[in-house]
């Protein structure tokens, strides 16, 4: 089936400073990616629609100018955590719509630890 | 506007036992559903998916569901449980935007 890869895995930042997790399509084309979040124990929740060559769109309440999101190529998009703190830690997922337009794809996810 | 209930946050089977993980939807569409399965600090792998056709789906590892429209139900089983089986199950419609709408999540146990 389609793979859509993240990274960092797991990351580490200091408070204040920003931090990227990049999502790939590693074998297919994907002109709409999604950005979740997910707290312990909890479903997840969307954050942003990434499109290709376009401005994401963003679900209500989610601060954009915090969460940076750029989708500069069909197989990529980056999320950037900006003036990251310590409630920004989460795990956070992405998903890429698969070729056939009604599957969704999900990566491995990337734990983000705000200290 | 779509919305997905799953019945029960936890449930808890032993080894070799029936698996009964219980979804229903709300669409006022022909609705395409998803389960997807969760291990512990992993993104999500789709279990199986309904669009139309055969509403009985066959998925990986040993799993199905049914799409009953009377019912407005998409439940998940598998005859006979495995200790790898244990892990967060998501129930999920996918609406008219595009995006998936999960429901709350069914954590799993499966005792020796």
């Amino acid at each position: 089936g389609a793979v859509v890869s993240q990274h960092p895995s797991r990351v580490i930042c200091k408070s204040g400073t920003s931090v990227k997790i990049e999502c790939r399509s590693l074998d297919f084309q994907a002109t709409t990616m999604f950005w979740y979040r997910q707290f312990p124990k909890q479903s997840l929740m969307l954050m942003a629609t990434s499109n290709e060559g376009s401005k994401a769109t963003y679900e209500q309440g989610v601060e954009k100018d915090k969460f940076l999101i750029n989708h500069a190529s069909l197989t990529l998009s980056t999320l950037t955590v900006t003036s990251a703190h310590p409630e920004d830690s989460s795990f956070y997922i992405c998903s890429a719509e698969g070729d056939s337009g009604n599957t969704i794809y999900f990566g491995e996810g990337s734990w983000l630890t705000v200290v | 506007a779509q919305s997905v209930t799953q019945l029960g946050s936890h449930v808890s089977v032993s080894e070799g036992a029936l698996v009964l993980l219980r979804c229903n939807y709300s669409s006022s569409v022909p609705p395409y559903l998803f389960w997807y399965v969760q291990y512990p600090n992993q993104g999500l792998q789709l279990l199986l998916k309904y669009t139309t056709g055969a509403t009985l789906v066959k998925g990986i590892n040993g799993f199905e569901a049914e799409f009953k429209k009377s019912e407005t139900s998409f439940h998940l089983t598998k005859p006979s449980a495995h200790m790898s089986d244990a892990a967060e199950y998501f129930c999920a419609v996918l609406n008219q935007g595009g995006k998936l709408i999960f429901g709350q999540g069914t954590e799993l146990s499966v005792k020796p």
